[in-house]
C-alpha cells in the first residue's frame, strides 16, 4: 500500500541553525501538507501546497519557514534559524485531490533544538 | 477562530463494548470531517471520513455527522485492547485547506 515517507526520523540541531525536513508524498497525490505536534499538544497545521505554490498557511508558518517541491517526488520544509520552541514532531501529509480529501500522514520527523 | 473540541478522557471501556467518542467544531463552513487514531509516539492514522449528515459505517467503526449541531461522533463496536489509543477529530473547509484538529480523546479498552 502506498505511504508517505519522511526523513530523517530524528534530527538534533543547535539553536540558530537551518534544518530541512524531507518528505516523499504518495505517488499521484496532488496536495501536500506540513503539520507539527509539540509534545503533549494537539496536531497543528502549518502549510498546504498545491500546483507548485502555497495554498494556505497558518500563523505559525512565518518567514522562518519555507516549503519547496524540488523535483517530482520530494516535498521539503525548511526552518531557517531554529528556535528552542521549534522542537516538535513534524508530519508531512498528502491527499489525492479530485474530490478526495483524505489526508495520509507520514511517520514524522522528531526535531530537537538544543 | 476555528476550534475543535473533544473530551480529553481517559475514556475507559470494557473489551467487547461500544466506545463512543464525540467532537464539536466551531467553523460552520467546515465541509469535511475525519477521525484519526494516534498511538503514543506515532503519526495520525486515518480511520474514517464523513462529508454529509447521517451515519457512515466501515467495519466496526461508525461515524456520525450533524452539521446543524456542529457535532461529529465515532462509535467503535466490539472494542479490542488494540483500539486503545488517542482518537483525533479533524475538520477542514474545502480544497487545499489544512485540517484543524482537536486535542484528542484518550481511549482505554480494558481486557
Amino acid at each position: 500500500e502506498p505511504e508517505v515517507t519522511q526523513t530523517p526520523s530524528h534530527q538534533v540541531t543547535q539553536m540558530g541553525q537551518e534544518v530541512i525536513l524531507r518528505c516523499v508524498p504518495i505517488s499521484n497525490h496532488l496536495y501536500f501538507y506540513w503539520y507539527r505536534q509539540i509534545l503533549g499538544q494537539k496536531v497543528e497545521f502549518l502549510v498546504s501546497f498545491y500546483n507548485n505554490e502555497i495554498s494556505e498557511k497558518s500563523e505559525i508558518f512565518d518567514d522562518q519557514f519555507s516549503v519547496e517541491r524540488p523535483d517530482g517526488s520530494n516535498f521539503t520544509l525548511k526552518i531557517r534559524s531554529t528556535k528552542l520552541e521549534d522542537s516538535a514532531m513534524y508530519f508531512c501529509a498528502s491527499s489525492a485531490g479530485g474530490g478526495s480529501y483524505e489526508q495520509y500522514f507520514g511517520p514524522g520527523t522528531r526535531l530537537t533544538v538544543t | 477562530q476555528k476550534e475543535v473540541e473533544q473530551n480529553s478522557g481517559p475514556l475507559s471501556v470494557p473489551e467487547g463494548a461500544i466506545a463512543s467518542l464525540n467532537c464539536t467544531y466551531s467553523d460552520r463552513v467546515s465541509q469535511s470531517f475525519f477521525w484519526y487514531r494516534q498511538y503514543s509516539g506515532k503519526s495520525p492514522e486515518l480511520i474514517m471520513s464523513i462529508y454529509s449528515n447521517g451515519d457512515k459505517e466501515d467495519g466496526r467503526f461508525t461515524a456520525q455527522l450533524n452539521k446543524a449541531s456542529q457535532y461529529v461522533s465515532l462509535l467503535i463496536r466490539d472494542s479490542q485492547p488494540s483500539d486503545s489509543a488517542t482518537y483525533l477529530c479533524a475538520v477542514k473547509r474545502g480544497g487545499a485547506d489544512g485540517l484543524t484538529f482537536g486535542k484528542g480523546t484518550h481511549l482505554i479498552i480494558q481486557p
